[in-house]
């Protein structure tokens, strides 16, 4: 069935430095991609998404670009913040949404 | 636009004990999922409906485990009886339709912990 894989955490960055956490996937079809964030204390919020091969989306400086021959939906950003602190899943969704286990991003001033 | 309302937000109940979680979708919203979230692991569906059907309870552990969405728009999740392993956030989404490009819209959860 589909499933994704991404990269274990925590990450802990340096305000300004560049992110990447990686997710690969696995599936039959062809799959929309997203990116969820879970701020402390709130629910699950789409970030960006990616309905076809080689889209990009983007959002509040984040990007990930839909791989279809790698199979990845890296996230990326070049600058991160204190209030990008927050747990990232890379998610796929065929008929149902799946989910990876999250990655926590914390940022330090 | 009011959002994907939950409650109660969190409970505690002892093991063999019963609980149920209510959910509101964002009105218009046909597809509805429960979601259910252990500790440090990314959400798990647990049941999935379009309107008042069910599309897919695959993961529903049916023996402790029951929803229902009666007309089609609130949906109620009941675990009977509580087990130690339940304890978790029990997340409520919606989407306008239930094909793949649809973007989910979750709910705060209710944190479930059972003693």
């Amino acid at each position: 069935g589909n499933s994704v894989t991404q990269m274990e955490g925590p990450v802990t960055l340096s305000e300004e430095a560049f992110l990447t956490i990686n997710c690969t996937y696995t599936a039959t079809g062809y799959p929309s991609l997203f990116w969820y964030v879970q701020y402390p204390g709130e629910g699950l919020q789409l970030l960006l998404k990616a309905t076809k091969a080689d889209d990009k989306g983007s959002n509040k400086g984040f990007e990930a670009t839909y791989r279809k021959e790698t199979t990845s939906f890296h996230l990326e950003k070049g600058s991160v913040q204190v209030s990008d602190s927050a747990v990232y899943f890379c998610a796929l969704t065929g008929n149902d949404m799946r989910f990876g286990a999250g990655t926590r991003l914390t940022v330090k001033p | 636009e009011a959002g994907v309302a939950q409650s109660p937000r969190y409970k505690i109940i002892e093991k063999r004990q019963s609980v149920a979680f209510w959910c509101n979708p964002i009105s218009g919203h046909a597809t509805l999922y429960w979601y259910q979230q252990i500790l440090g692991q990314g959400p798990k569906l647990l049941i999935q409906f379009q309107n008042n059907g069910v599309v897919d309870d695959s993961q529903l552990p049916k023996d402790r485990f029951s929803a229902e969405r009666l007309k089609g728009v609130d949906s109620t999740l009941k675990i009977q009886p509580a087990k130690l392993e339940d304890s978790a956030v029990y997340l409520c989404a919606s989407s306008v339709s239930g094909r793949g490009t649809g973007e989910l819209f979750f709910g705060e959860g209710s944190r479930l912990t059972v003693l």
